[in-house]
C-alpha cells in the first residue's frame, strides 16, 4: 500500500459527459501528479500541483483540468468525454518537486467511455 | 527532449532463470532513473532508483540495476526469477526542472513454471 488513495476505482460513462477523479496524497506529501495510461500512448504525464499551486503541465487536453485543495487532496476533471479518453488514470505524490524524488502511485481509476 | 526506450515489449523466462530488462534513456545532464513494477490491476510500485553515487543500485524483491553513462542504459536484473515476478516493468527518467517522470513503454514479463 503506497498511502495514496484514489476514488473511484472504476468509472463508466458516456461520450460528452463530465467526470471527476479524486486523489489523496500520502501524509506529508505536498506534490501531486496526474498520469494517464493507455494502450497506445503508454504512461503520459498530465499535470502536477505543489502545495495548491499548478507546478507543471504535460500532455493535458484543454477539456481536462485539475486542482489541489488546501487539505492537499486533488481532483482531475474530465469533460466532453470522448471514446479515446478511456484509460487508467493514476495519481502520484511526492514530498517535494525535485526530479530525484520518489513518486508514490495510487491504484488508479479505470475510466471507460462508451 | 528526454526519452526512455525499453526495446523489449514482452519477455518470457523460466522460473529460477536470470533476468535482464533493458532500458535506454536520452537526457542532457545526469539523469535520475527509476524502475517501477505494475502487477495486473495494481498501481506502480518503485523497485529502485538511481540519482548519484554507486552505479549499481539495489532494490526491493532482489532486483538490482546498473547505470552505465557511456551506454545511456539502466538495465534491471534479477539473478533468479520467481513466478510472482510476472508483471509489467517500467523504466522512467526524472524530467529535469519539472518533477514529472518520463516513462518507457514498459516490458511485460511472463514466467514459465
Amino acid at each position: 500500500d503506497s498511502g495514496v488513495t484514489q476514488t473511484p476505482k472504476h468509472l463508466i460513462t458516456a461520450t460528452g459527459q463530465r467526470v471527476t477523479l479524486r486523489c489523496s496524497p500520502r501524509s506529508g506529501d505536498l506534490s501531486v501528479y496526474w498520469y494517464q495510461q493507455s494502450l497506445d500512448q503508454g504512461l503520459q504525464f498530465l499535470i502536477q500541483y505543489y502545495n495548491g499551486e499548478e507546478r507543471a503541465k504535460g500532455n493535458i487536453l484543454e477539456r481536462f483540468s485539475a486542482q489541489q485543495f488546501p487539505d492537499l487532496h486533488s481532483e482531475l476533471n474530465l469533460s466532453s468525454l470522448e471514446l479515446g479518453d478511456s484509460a487508467l488514470y493514476f495519481c502520484a505524490s511526492s514530498a517535494g518537486t525535485g526530479s530525484w524524488e520518489t513518486q508514490y502511485f495510487g491504484p488508479g481509476t479505470r475510466l471507460l467511455v462508451l | 527532449a528526454q526519452s526512455v526506450t525499453q526495446p523489449d515489449i514482452h519477455i518470457t523466462v523460466s522460473e529460477g532463470a536470470s533476468l535482464e530488462l533493458r532500458c535506454n534513456y536520452s537526457y542532457g545532464a545526469t539523469p535520475y532513473l527509476f524502475w517501477y513494477v505494475q502487477s495486473p490491476g495494481q498501481g506502480l510500485q518503485l523497485l529502485l532508483k538511481y540519482f548519484s553515487g554507486d552505479t549499481l543500485v539495489q532494490g526491493i524483491k532482489g532486483f538490482e540495476a546498473e547505470f552505465k553513462r557511456s551506454q545511456s542504459s539502466f538495465n534491471l536484473r534479477k539473478p533468479s526469477v520467481h513466478w510472482s515476478d510476472a508483471a509489467e516493468y517500467f523504466c522512467a527518467v526524472g524530467g529535469g526542472s519539472q518533477g514529472n517522470l518520463i516513462f518507457g513503454k514498459g516490458t511485460k514479463l511472463s514466467v514459465k513454471p
